[in-house]
């Protein structure tokens, strides 16, 4: 059965430091998100994707982050200057047309 | 940002018990889903709900729309210790795909 691939599975990084989080969604898929759920909350919406270019964005979707497609398969988020308050589990997804989201594993990112 | 309010928060029963959980807004969704996390892992789709008043059956499980597409439910029928887990769910608006989640209902079932 088809999923959403992320890597890495857990990110540990310096306050201050860039990260990138990389996600492959299913192949036929033309939209794609990022979710975040920071511990004992709820899953946050970020921004989605299609193509090539942001079609939604949440006020947490400040300049600090940054989403792009690469290669045609893989789709990544960036946070330029991580803080502590960004850690959290990141979720991607994709989806049809008929825009029921399938999710990947997430990836945990802890900022110390 | 339209808020969806699950209750009840946390739900403990016994093997073999029936239980109900709620999905409420104030806002009208074009879908709603539901969603089953396990801790770690991300949202595993349970079921997409469109029509209002629409119910969805998946085995044990029974979804209901509210007919103003603006509330949910989930019906466990003789829930197993294998139903433990994290229910959310998920609304999505006509202005979007980005979907809206609730805080979910955290289910214990024990044997």
């Amino acid at each position: 059965e088809p999923e959403v691939t992320q890597t890495p599975s857990h990110q540990v990084t310096q306050m201050g430091q860039e990260v990138i989080l990389r996600c492959v969604p299913i192949s036929n898929h033309l939209y794609f998100y990022w979710y975040r759920q920071i511990l004992g909350q709820k899953v946050e919406f970020l921004v989605s994707f299609y193509n090539n270019e942001i079609s939604e964005k949440s006020e947490i979707f400040d300049d600090q982050f940054s989403v792009e497609r690469p290669d045609g398969s893989n789709f990544t988020l960036k946070i330029r200057s991580t803080k502590l308050e960004d850690s959290a589990m990141y979720f991607c997804a994709s989806t049809l047309t008929d825009g029921i989201p399938f999710f990947g594993q997430g990836t945990r990112l802890t900022v110390v | 940002t339209q808020l969806l309010e699950q209750s009840p928060q946390f739900l403990s029963i016994q093997e073999g018990e029936n239980l109900t959980v709620y999905c409420n807004s104030s806002s009208v969704f074009s879908s709603l889903q539901w969603y089953r996390q396990e801790p770690g892992e991300g949202p595993v789709l349970l079921v997409t709900v469109v029509t209002g008043g629409e119910v969805k059956k998946l085995k044990r499980l029974t979804f209901q729309f509210g007919d103003a597409r603006k509330d949910s439910s989930l019906h466990i029928t003789a829930a197993q210790p294998g139903d433990t887990g994290l229910y959310l769910c998920a609304g999505a608006t006509n202005s979007g795909y980005a979907l809206n989640f609730g805080k979910g209902t955290s289910l214990l079932v024990t044997p």
